[in-house]
């Protein structure tokens, strides 16, 4: 079955360092991958997605490529700011058996930005 | 604000008390979602809709029942709380091309 791994935080990082966070996925079909944010005490938020191979997202300084042949999808950032600081998921989309879509969701990567 | 409501924003709840957890959106969303989230195990899904009228059992659905009696409504009800019912239960809904979580109800069974 399809699955998400994503790198293990928390990750500690200094103000206007440059962030990676690791995304791989396994999936049998042709997925649209994604990836959320959650600040503390709120919902995740659509952070950027990519709905095919070789495919961009960004939104916000963040940018993830969609690479089908290393099956990857890592999120970065040049320069993190404090208000970067939250739990960041990688996540996968693709048609269930049920005709709807069926999301899996990684086990989130908490990072921390220093002043 | 077009969005996901979710009420109540927290709750402490007897062992063996019945509780609904409401999640209402206005996207007229065909699919919509319940999730459980605790620390180490990330996000669970416990049941989903993908339009009016149907449901669907998810990863964890033991001891939850779902409803979806039109688009925008998609109550959780937990029929006799447990105490490994503690948690924090997020609502989502999506289009197809991602989803918009409400901002979650904090619950303790004690």
């Amino acid at each position: 079955g399809n699955s998400v791994t994503q790198m293990e935080g928390p990750v500690t990082l200094s103000e206007e360092a440059f962030l990676t966070i690791n995304c791989t996925y396994t999936a049998t079909g042709y997925p649209s991958l994604f990836w959320y944010v959650q600040y503390p005490g709120e919902g995740l938020q659509l952070l950027l997605k990519a709905t095919k191979a070789d495919d961009k997202g960004s939104n916000k300084g963040f940018e993830a490529t969609y690479r089908k042949e290393t099956t990857s999808f890592h999120l970065e950032k040049g320069s993190v700011q404090v208000s970067d600081s939250a739990v960041y998921f990688c996540a996968l989309s693709d048609r269930g058996e049920t005709g709807g879509f069926k999301t899996i969701f990684g086990a989130g990567t908490r990072l921390f930005v220093k002043a | 604000i077009a969005g996901i409501t979710q009420a109540p924003t927290s709750q402490i709840l007897a062992a063996g008390r019945r509780m609904t957890l409401r999640c209402t959106q206005d996207m007229r969303h065909n699919a919509m979602y319940w999730y459980r989230q605790d620390l180490g195990l990330g996000l669970r899904l416990i049941h989903y809709s993908n339009t009016a009228g149907t449901t669907g059992k998810g990863e964890v659905p033991d001891g939850y029942s779902v409803s979806r009696a039109n688009t925008d409504d998609f109550p959780l009800t937990l029929a006799s709380a447990v105490p490994s019912q503690t948690s924090v239960y997020f609502c989502a809904s999506s289009d197809g091309y991602g989803y918009t979580f409400g901002s979650g109800t904090r619950l303790t069974v004690v």
